[in-house]
């Protein structure tokens, strides 16, 4: 299995909901990722999970909370969000520790109203 | 810090005409060279890569090469295809500790 997959795959919320994105590997990989990417533009850093553990925090406002309940998984908790919040939101994986190779997700399409 | 540079774009092509699209970087290191493909509507999805220099990454028709003395890692395909078209980043990784996009160059071919 070579892929990661991300449910769902469209959400809209309003900004007093919550919400969760999810993410899944089974590459035996130890390093996810969540990327926000704007049209028109490249994927911006949200977090790193090493080895289950937040390794960098790219000063992502607190209305974003990732998890990682294990090595497959990672999750991204949604709430109190503002419609400039609305972007494609990928997931990635890598082997062998931080910042290598990295295979994506198809990504969830947040709307915010 | 590290950086990466390509040409943004759009390029439009005819079907079956070559395609360049320059990446140049800059790191303090010997990084790692990407390039990622996405389609529309769809995430990343590696298209080669190259981790020393002289290095050629190679994929479905797709091939860059890692030139140590210009910085750059440009993308070529003899012949391009109306499916070819979508968005090509230029990526690296060095050392572990960071991972570092091109703002994308989007590709248009025409039949």
């Amino acid at each position: 299995d070579t892929e990661v997959t991300q449910t769902p795959k469209h959400l809209v919320m309003g900004m007093t909901n919550k919400k969760s994105l999810k993410c899944e590997q089974h590459m035996g990989h130890r390093a996810m990722y969540w990327y926000k990417q704007k049209a028109k533009k490249p994927p911006e850093l949200m977090f790193v999970y090493s080895y289950e553990k937040l390794s960098i925090n790219e000063s992502v406002p607190s209305r974003f909370s990732p998890e990682c309940p294990n090595s497959s998984l990672l999750n991204l908790h949604l709430h109190a969000l503002q419609p400039e919040d609305s972007a494609l939101y990928l997931c990635a994986s890598s082997h062998r520790g931080s910042y290598n190779e990295q295979f994506f997700g198809p990504g969830t399409r947040l709307t915010v109203l | 810090g590290d950086s990466v540079t390509q040409m943004e774009g759009p390029v439009t092509l005819s079907e079956e005409a070559f395609l360049t699209i320059n990446c140049t970087y800059t790191a303090t290191g010997y990084p790692s060279l990407f390039w990622y493909v996405q389609y529309p509507g769809e995430g990343l999805q590696l298209l080669l890569k190259a981790t020393k220099a002289d290095d050629k990454g190679s994929n479905k028709g797709f091939e860059a090469t890692y030139r140590k003395e210009t910085t750059s890692f440009h993308l070529e395909k003899g012949s391009v295809q109306v499916s070819d078209s979508a968005v090509y980043f230029c990526a690296l990784s060095e050392g572990g500790q960071n991972f570092v996009f091109g703002p994308g160059t989007r590709l248009s071919v025409l039949p």
